[in-house]
C-alpha cells in the first residue's frame, strides 16, 4: 500500500525559530509537494519538486524554503518562524505523469507562538 | 490563486439521501480530480476525469465534466454517516509537470 509519512501529526514552536518539516514516501515518486491549509482558503501549494534536488515556487512561497536530497524524503523549512505560519502543512506525492493522482500524508499541524 | 471554487461550501443531508457538489474552473484543464478529507486527515483521492470524458462512475460516486462550461459536479448516491467529510476538487494543467490546484472544498455532514 502506497504511504506519505510526515514526522510529526503536531508541533509546537516559537517565533523565530527555525523550523523543519520532514516527508518521506515509499512509492519510488518523481513529484513531490509541500501545501497549507487555512480555513476558508483550502490547500495552496508553497513548493514543489519534480525531481531530487530540483525545486520550484508554489503560489505562496515565501518565508519557506525546501530540500530535496533524495527521491523518498522532501523537505520544508521554515527559516524563521512567525506567527502568521500557523497552520496544517500537508506533504504529497505522485508519479510524474499529469494524470495521475497525488497520495497525501495524514498532516502536520504546526503551532507558532 | 485558486482555480476550482466548489459549491455549496457545506451541505447536510440524511443519510440515504444523494449529495451533489459542484466545481467551477477558469481555464483549460488536462483533467480533474476529486479528493475527500475526513477530520484532521490527509486527502485521498477518489476520482478522475480527463477533459475528453464527460462522465465516469465509481461504486457510488458519479463525477461529471461539461468543459464547455468548465464546471464538474460530484454526485454520492445513497449517502452513509461515514461520508461526513470535506470534498475538494483539483484541476490538473497541461504542462511538463504535474500542477494540481484545489479548490476551497465542500463540508459534507451525513445525519445517521
Amino acid at each position: 500500500d502506497v504511504k506519505v509519512t510526515q514526522s510529526s501529526r503536531y508541533l509546537v514552536k516559537r517565533t523565530g525559530e527555525k523550523v523543519f518539516l520532514e516527508c518521506v514516501q515509499d512509492m519510488d515518486h518523481e513529484n513531490m509537494f509541500w501545501y497549507r491549509q487555512d480555513p476558508g482558503l483550502g490547500l495552496r501549494l508553497i513548493y514543489f519538486s519534480y525531481d531530487v534536488k530540483m525545486k520550484e515556487k508554489g503560489d505562496i512561497p515565501e518565508g519557506y524554503s525546501v530540500s530535496r536530497e533524495k527521491k523518498e524524503r522532501f523537505s520544508l523549512i521554515l527559516e524563521s518562524a512567525s506567527t502568521n505560519q500557523t497552520s496544517m502543512y500537508l506533504c504529497a506525492s505522485s508519479p510524474s505523469r499529469g494524470d495521475q493522482p497525488q497520495h497525501f500524508g495524514d498532516g502536520t499541524r504546526l503551532s507558532i507562538l | 490563486s485558486q482555480q476550482g471554487e466548489e459549491d455549496p461550501q457545506a451541505l447536510s443531508i440524511q443519510e440515504g439521501e444523494n449529495a451533489t457538489m459542484n466545481c467551477s474552473y477558469k481555464t483549460s484543464i488536462n483533467n480533474l480530480q476529486w479528493y475527500r478529507q475526513n477530520s484532521g486527515r490527509g486527502l485521498v483521492h477518489l476520482i478522475l476525469i480527463r477533459s475528453n470524458e464527460r462522465e465516469k462512475h465509481s461504486g457510488r460516486l458519479r463525477v461529471t465534466l461539461d468543459t464547455s462550461k468548465k464546471s464538474s459536479s460530484l454526485l454520492i448516491t445513497a449517502s452513509r454517516a461515514a461520508d461526513t467529510a470535506s470534498y475538494f476538487c483539483a484541476t490538473v494543467y497541461s504542462g511538463g509537470y504535474q500542477k494540481v490546484t484545489f479548490g476551497t472544498g465542500t463540508k459534507l455532514q451525513v445525519i445517521p
